[in-house]
């Protein structure tokens, strides 16, 4: 079975502190994605990577950076948390193999940001 | 752009009905379209993949089905259990390794 894991479940920062998120894939996927889900917003993406060092911005890339210097793993990184970066934020993988494949979700990451 | 509806937004279903949840899309050329499963504060489950050569896929209770001319898509769920409580999502890709998500139909079964 594919796994993806998130390094928290929970995570309360402060205004401008740097925060990062980790995720890891167990699958060997080329591809890595974030997301964060709002309510009435639903899924936005945020960054997605398809090799290693290469990333790519998504809808909603302003106040994120990420890095994947690994192909298993993908961060994301708040450079200054501000409050409306509170969210649920959700990482996902899938391979590249013959196309867009099924995208993996790991179990996500409440950021409450004060 | 791609845009995903999937209406209605909430279902409640006594336990044991067939129900069918419903997912359209504006840009028939896709990809693929991908049924998903969230249970509250948790992350989004695979159920069902559907390449656009192919017209449905079966997974135990769960069919999907797929209409690409048509921009349409439906779940349906056989024998409805408690258990299938849950929001459901269809996302679509149109083959730039990015889905793009509807907002989902909230179901509820009743015992």
């Amino acid at each position: 079975d594919v796994k993806v894991t998130q390094s928290s479940r929970y995570l309360v920062k402060r205004t401008g502190e740097k925060v990062f998120l980790e995720c890891v894939q167990d699958m060997d996927h080329e591809n890595m994605f974030w997301y964060r889900q709002d309510p009435g917003l639903g899924l936005r993406l945020i960054y997605f990577s398809y090799d290693v060092k290469m990333k790519e911005k998504g809808d909603i890339p302003e106040g994120y950076s990420v890095s994947r210097e690994k192909k298993e793993r993908f961060s994301l990184i708040l450079e200054s948390a501000s409050t409306n970066q509170t969210s649920m934020y959700l990482c996902a993988s899938s391979s590249l193999a013959g196309g867009p494949g099924e995208q993996f979700f790991g179990p996500g990451t409440r950021l409450t940001v004060l | 752009k791609q845009e995903v509806t999937q209406i209605p937004a909430a279902l409640s279903v006594p336990e044991g009905e067939n129900l069918v949840l419903n997912c359209s899309f504006t840009d028939s050329a896709i990809y693929n379209l991908q049924w998903f499963r969230q249970d509250p504060g948790k992350g989004l489950t695979s159920l069902l993949l559907i390449q656009s050569s192919q017209r449905e896929q079966t997974s135990g209770r769960l069919n999907a089905s797929l209409d690409k001319s048509s921009g349409r898509s439906t779940l349906y769920i056989a024998a409805s259990q408690p258990g299938d409580s849950a929001t459901y999502l269809c996302a679509v890709s149109g083959g730039a390794q990015k889905l793009v998500f509807g907002q989902g139909t909230r179901l509820t079964i009743n015992p």
